[in-house]
């Protein structure tokens, strides 16, 4: 089945520092979801993007929808440890059932 | 407040038998999903339902069954369950095209 590349899978960076992670497809979107999921937990939405170009903010958190509808990033500013966790991207071309990535997993050292 | 529940949370099982994990949503929601989450996999979707009486399924729904009697729940059964039905299994529930609430999770061991 269809899936979502993400990268990186994982990554280990230091308390204070900026994240990137993207996600692309080979398929076209409409609508692009990042979730964060906590160790024991299911997903939580962070992020929902509407429209290829936009970007949006969820206090340190800012997402992009990219332009060709096929990819997407999220940013992280400043981390602290409780960012650590799994990242997922998810998408939908319309309808109400979305594809998810692989997901990154980020570990932050105090 | 409205929530989505999952029960049980942990599970452990023997090949071959019948298992149903419980899923249940106070939101209202018509739509419904189940997902297994498998390292290097990500969340795979298992079956969906859009509403009473309509169930379909996804990507990887072999072996598993759901059946939507009320708006409410969205029971999972694994007919005959095998070892590779190990997972880690989350419903979902949404009314909108803009993302879904999880539940927290059964952690399911067949052995």
């Amino acid at each position: 089945g269809q899936q979502l590349n993400q990268s990186p899978q994982s990554m280990f960076i230091q308390e204070g520092e900026d994240v990137s992670m993207n996600c692309t497809s080979s398929s076209i979107f409409n609508t692009w979801l990042w979730y964060k999921q906590d160790p024991g937990e299911g997903p939580v939405l962070l992020i929902a993007l509407y429209k290829a170009g936009e970007l949006t903010s969820n206090g340190r958190l800012t997402a992009q929808f990219g332009i060709t509808r096929k990819d997407s990033f999220l940013n992280i500013s400043a981390s602290i440890p409780s960012d650590v966790g799994i990242y997922f991207c998810a998408g939908s071309s319309g309808t109400y059932k979305y594809i998810f990535g692989t997901g990154t997993r980020l570990k932050v050292l105090a | 407040d409205a929530e989505i529940t999952q029960s049980p949370r942990h599970k452990i099982t023997e090949t071959g038998r019948q298992v149903t994990l419980a899923c249940h949503q106070t939101w209202n929601h018509n739509n419904m999903f189940w997902y297994r989450q498998d390292l290097g996999h990500g969340l795979r979707l298992i079956h969906y339902s859009y509403g009473v009486q309509d169930t379909n399924k996804g990507e990887v729904s072999d072996g598993y069954s759901v059946s939507r009697s009320n708006t409410e729940d969205l029971p999972l059964t694994l007919e005959s369950a095998a070892s590779s039905q190990t997972s880690v299994y989350f419903c979902a529930s949404s009314d909108t095209l803009y993302g879904y609430t999880f539940g927290s999770g059964t952690r399911l061991t067949v052995v």
